[in-house]
């Protein structure tokens, strides 16, 4: 199985501030990738696919890159609603494989 | 809009069978993937398997002894049955379009205990 080690694993971000999520996967997941938020007693929502692509109606300021190995999520600019819970998912092989999970505070 | 939705009993005994549902609206399960993931106490997800637009079916092999998905496209729904369940099996369980999963259900508690 392709493992996927995400980091970190909680994050404290200002009001307005850029953040970033990393995914490594143990094998070329050749941009496979993708990013979920999950926000608390609700089900997961696909942030991003195919390691850069926005997936209708997210919000611009989402944006997901790497190749290879290594994978990042960047938030440019924290608001109040993006408090959740984050994880990736290697799409390349089944079976399919997440992140351990980022947990993503408001501070 | 596609909405899928789970449903099944939120109390399973040890070494008894989890048995669930996924009842879709707005699209067909003879088309695309759906798939059942869970979340761990802790956060842990995994994937747990598949069933195709063709009724194919794949699983992750850490479950292939306990697991089976099947379907009823009459109804517009699929099924998970996980077999010889554990406390470890305790997880929110989540039905979901395709292969990546750009669609989920709301989730539900499955709690194996005695």
């Amino acid at each position: 199985d392709i493992q996927m080690t995400q980091s970190p694993a909680s994050l404290s971000a200002s009001l307005g501030e850029t953040i970033s999520i990393e995914c490594r996967a143990s094998e070329d997941i050749y941009s496979n990738l993708a990013w979920y938020q999950q926000k608390s007693g609700k089900s997961p929502q696909l942030l991003i696919y195919a390691a850069n692509r926005l997936q209708d109606g997210v919000p611009s300021r989402f944006s997901g890159s790497g190749s290879g190995t290594q994978y990042s999520l960047k938030i440019s600019g924290m608001q109040p609603e993006d408090e959740g819970d984050y994880f990736c998912l290697q799409g390349s092989k089944f079976p399919r494989t997440f992140g351990g999970g980022t947990k993503l505070e408001l501070k | 809009e596609v909405q899928l939705q789970e449903s099944g009993p939120g109390l399973v005994k040890p070494s008894q069978s989890l048995s669930l549902t996924c009842s879709v609206t707005g699209y067909s399960i003879t088309s695309n993937y759906w798939g059942w993931i869970r979340k761990f106490p802790g956060n842990k997800m995994e994937w747990m398997g598949y069933i195709s637009y063709s009724g194919s079916t794949s699983y992750n092999p850490s479950l292939k002894s306990r697991i089976s998905i099947t379907r009823d496209t009459s109804k517009n729904q699929f099924f998970l049955q996980l077999n010889s369940v554990t406390t470890e099996d305790t997880a929110t369980y989540y039905c979901a379009r395709g292969t990546v999963f750009a669609y989920w259900g709301q989730g539900t508690l499955v709690t194996v205990s005695s």
